[in-house]
């Protein structure tokens, strides 16, 4: 796996946008970057993934730079719901998916 | 749809007793795998299946075993179970590795 860094918790308030930042300084060309967030204690949930162009779905977009060291998680309206513990994980295979800390996103009123 | 369905959702054993954590998928996933979540701490792989009949060790894999004999079913056995093996527990599939994984509400086990 690529190593990622990510701040340990990041505030932000409700109807605004929270931008995630991640850095994997040691991707290799043809490692993925995922994200997953963590509700409370339930199972972690795929937001998005990408490798070189930016990504939306309809969670999410994902913004990755051009050298690839570097990502940011774009939630584009937060609402409550959407706190919860965000990974970003760079995996150089399936037996290597491994969650890091993560960043806790407290969204508030 | 189910998706991943864990089961039981929380147990307590003794040091010492054995027991087999459930995990299916009713999506016809050929990846599956094991992780267990201490507190405060990210998801540690304890061991994965590219598709049935193949198993293979992830990060922390002493004392758990795992078969798939089928494609939906990975079961987790503790042997014997010890204090140190008290968390949480979340099973995943997904179609392919390079895909998104789809986990399991969790089994919380404490091992007294």
């Amino acid at each position: 796996d690529a190593k990622t860094t990510q701040p340990t918790s990041m505030d932000c308030a409700e109807g605004r946008a929270a931008n995630l930042p991640c850095n994997h300084s040691t991707i290799s060309g043809n490692e993925y970057v995922y994200w997953y967030r963590q509700i409370h204690s339930q199972g972690p949930q795929y937001i998005i993934h990408g490798l070189k162009n930016n990504e939306t779905n309809e969670m999410a977009s994902l913004i990755i730079t051009e050298d690839r060291k570097s990502s940011t998680l774009i939630l584009p309206h937060a609402t409550l719901r959407d706190t919860a513990v965000y990974y970003c994980i760079a995996p150089s295979g399936y037996s290597t998916l491994t969650f890091g800390k993560g960043t806790m996103l407290l969204v508030s009123p | 749809n189910a998706g991943v369905t864990q089961t039981p959702k929380f147990q307590v054993l003794k040091t010492g007793q054995s027991m087999t954590l459930q995990c299916a998928q009713d999506m016809n996933h050929e990846y599956m795998s094991w992780y267990r979540q201490d507190p405060g701490m990210g998801l540690r792989l304890i061991h994965y299946s590219v598709g049935a009949g193949i198993t293979d060790q992830g990060e922390v894999p002493n004392g758990y075993n795992v078969s798939r004999s089928t494609t939906e079913d990975f079961p987790l056995r503790l042997l014997s179970a010890a204090p140190s093996q008290t968390s949480v527990y979340f099973c995943a599939s997904s179609s392919d590795s390079d895909t998104e994984a789809f986990f399991g509400q969790g089994t919380r086990l404490t091992v007294v």
